[in-house]
């Protein structure tokens, strides 16, 4: 199963907003709403930002948020800050046997 | 605070085998699906193996089926992951992480470095 498919880079000055897409198939993204997103600082570990397409853990700022549509997931930053400067990765499950994908990440600059 | 520790990373030949644990402290994984996912360098993430509860139900990457056994000790509240015939492109930092239903990860360890090289 190959990867989602999300943009390599996005970028936007602090205050703005950005979105950053993750395609995916009727056999994952759009079969089913258990798309998560993480945040990867350099040399850290993943972090939980996004669940279920539009959930956000406690503790995650409500600058972000989520969407779906068909087999296209969005991940939106709003009142971008520098230190939401990072990788992104979308997820979501492939298929009914218990399998995932993640996409293969997008780089976010804060200008 | 909830946190996962991982050790048993290292550097290995090609062909060679090692075995990666991962702790948990905050919390006990029983009543926890638990999951290895990993990082080549430069890389993005890439879902290796998922176990469940009772360590009865197990899942796997396609391209390490039949060459890792993830398992897991709830006695001894811990996670494993077994890699046998190891390649260059097992390289990897491995996290263990703990899986939420239906398929979200809400708790990452720090990662353990494993290096396939002659």
């Amino acid at each position: 199963q190959s990867a989602l498919t999300q943009p390599p880079s996005a970028s936007g000055s602090p205050g703005q907003s950005v979105t950053i897409s993750c395609t995916g198939t009727s056999s994952d993204i759009g079969g089913y709403n258990s798309v998560s997103w993480y945040q990867q600082h350099s040399g850290k570990a993943p972090k939980l930002m996004i669940y279920e397409v539009s959930k956000r853990p406690s503790g995650v700022p409500d600058r972000f948020s989520g969407s779906k549509s068909g087999n296209t997931a969005s991940l939106t930053v709003s009142g971008l800050q520098a230190g939401d400067e990072a990788d992104y990765y979308c997820c979501s499950n492939a298929g009914s046997n218990n399998r995932v994908i993640f996409g293969g990440g997008t780089k976010l600059t804060v200008l | 605070e909830v946190q996962l520790v991982e050790s048993g990373g290292g550097l290995v030949q090609p062909g060679g085998s090692l075995r990666l644990s991962c702790a948990p402290s905050g919390f006990t994984l029983t009543g926890y699906w638990m999951s290895w996912v990993r990082q080549a360098p430069g890389k993005g993430l890439e879902w290796v193996a998922y176990i469940n509860e009772a360590g009865s139900e197990k899942y796997y990457l396609d391209s390490v089926k039949g060459r890792f056994t993830i398992s897991r000790d709830n006695a001894q509240n811990s996670l494993y992951l077994q890699m046998s015939s190891l390649g260059a492109e097992d390289t990897a930092v491995y996290y263990c992480a703990r899986v939420r239903p239906p398929h979200y990860f809400d708790c990452w360890g720090q990662g353990t470095l494993v290096t396939v090289s002659s």
